[in-house]
């Protein structure tokens, strides 16, 4: 079955700690997207990418950095730099190109939590 | 200024209401927009697409207005279990279409 696949579903993470997570997609979409989301707030961009070995930040990309060095994945890596990182995180592909349809398909989430 | 704006809500409706949600993008060279819909704690999911004629899909009718840059969504006939939250969403072209996500309008129907 194509489609997008975030692991793990639940990390915890220790204060200092970076950790990664995986997003993996079957689609051949070119255009991949993370997303955080806090308790009763909408979604917020950290990063996309268009292309593969591109990436682009989003609104609020610090502490965070990702990779595209493969077309089907794109790990989001969590730092100890980002001070708040207990959120849902959702990623996201889209086909991304010209004059297609682009509505996006995302994965069931990573919830993380800082203990 | 925000690329996608929405209203947050919360939209407290009964149940048989009509409600409407509003959209405003800021990019004049958008050129894809959709209305996603957010169950509590899940991921979104593609509610329906907008097009400039407008388009309807059973009590859902998704409207655009290129000249004003919103989008808007109406529910007719509004059930307890379109409770969620209804998420703009608009793409643009930029050697690469980018997708971004308005932080969404909660809705609640009760009995």
């Amino acid at each position: 079955d194509g489609g997008i696949t975030q692991s793990p579903k639940y990390l915890f993470r220790k204060e200092g700690q970076n950790v990664t997570l995986s997003c993996e997609q079957n689609l051949n979409h070119d255009a991949m997207y993370w997303y955080r989301q806090d308790p009763g707030q909408g979604l917020r961009l950290i990063y996309y990418s268009q292309i593969v070995n591109d990436f682009q930040k989003g609104d609020i990309a610090e502490g965070y950095s990702v990779s595209r060095e493969k077309k089907e994945s794109f790990p989001l890596t969590v730092t100890s730099a980002q001070k708040n990182p207990t959120a849902f995180y959702l990623c996201a592909s889209s086909i991304g190109q010209a004059y297609s349809n682009t509505d996006a398909f995302f994965g069931h989430g990573t919830r993380l939590t800082v203990v | 200024r925000k690329e996608v704006e929405q209203d947050p809500g919360p939209f407290n409706v009964p149940e048989g209401a009509t409600v409407a949600f509003n959209c405003t993008y800021s990019n004049s060279a958008s050129q894809s927009f959709f209305w996603y819909r957010q169950d509590c704690r899940k991921e979104p999911k593609l509610l329906m697409s907008v097009y400039s004629s407008g388009n309807e899909d059973g009590r859902f009718t998704a409207q655009l207005n290129r000249a004003s840059q919103y989008i808007s969504l109406l529910i007719r006939d509004s059930k307890l279990s379109d409770s969620a939250t209804y998420l703009c969403v608009v793409s643009h072209y930029t050697g690469g279409f980018k997708t971004i996500f308005g932080a969404g309008t909660r809705l609640f129907v009760k009995a």
